[in-house]
């Protein structure tokens, strides 16, 4: 079926930089596309959503952009911090945001 | 309300015994989902309820497994005859109508088939 899928598994930033995770989607009819963050042994976090009929939305310390033409979405955090260490996914729904099929994960390591 | 709460927190059984897991969603939330996530990979929608009306069921749910929301709250999820391929772990959200920033996952419940 169709489904989001991760570029890189796992990735690793200085503490105080700035991280960047892709995401590319195949399900042009997704309404919303979304980012969790899951620590270990814990379930996964909503971070941040976006609208299809978006192209950047921002959060505190999070920016996520999405490129509907290449199918394309990237969750951006600024001055990562140790606690951002995590598997970050994305995600996407429907209209109505109800069943999230979910990509494979990154995992983000920040070093101190 | 301190968020979705799952129970138990782990469980080992033995392959064709019975199990059942808990879900308290949010008080204020209508919808409650159930999802199975492996080692390594993003959880996999398996059902979802408005209120206590199940309306969508993924192909992962076999016949061996079936959820229930009696009373539109707490819901259950039982997966009979257990085989080692269950071993997951079983995670429970629910939202408000809408979704979005109120998509809220539990802590889920480890499952472990021997």
């Amino acid at each position: 079926g169709e489904s989001v899928g991760l570029h890189l598994p796992t990735l690793s930033v200085q503490e105080g930089d700035n991280s960047i995770i892709n995401c590319a989607y195949s399900n042009s009819a997704s309404d919303y596309f979304i980012w969790y963050k899951q620590e270990s042994g814990k379930g996964p976090q909503f971070i941040i959503d976006i609208r299809s009929n978006m192209d950047k939305r921002q959060g505190q310390r999070v920016t996520v952009l999405l490129n509907k033409t290449v199918k394309h979405l990237s969750l951006q955090i600024a001055a990562t911090q140790p606690g951002d260490s995590a598997v970050y996914f994305c995600a996407e729904s429907g209209k109505g945001y109800q069943k999230v099929t979910f990509g494979i994960g990154t995992k983000l390591q920040v070093i101190p | 309300d301190t968020g979705v709460s799952q129970d138990p927190r782990h469980k080992i059984t033995k392959r064709g015994q019975n199990v059942t897991f808990r879900c308290d969603p949010i008080s204020e939330h209508n919808r409650l989902y159930w999802y199975r996530q492996t080692l390594g990979q993003g959880p996999e929608f398996l059902t979802y309820f408005q209120n206590e009306a199940q309306l969508e069921k993924s192909r992962l749910l076999s016949d061996r497994f079936s959820a229930e929301r009696p009373k539109g709250s707490f819901s259950t999820l039982e997966i009979q005859r257990t085989e080692q391929g269950d071993s997951a772990m079983y995670l429970c959200a629910s939202s408000p109508d809408g979704g979005g920033y109120g998509y809220t996952f539990g802590s889920g419940t480890r499952l472990t088939v021997v």
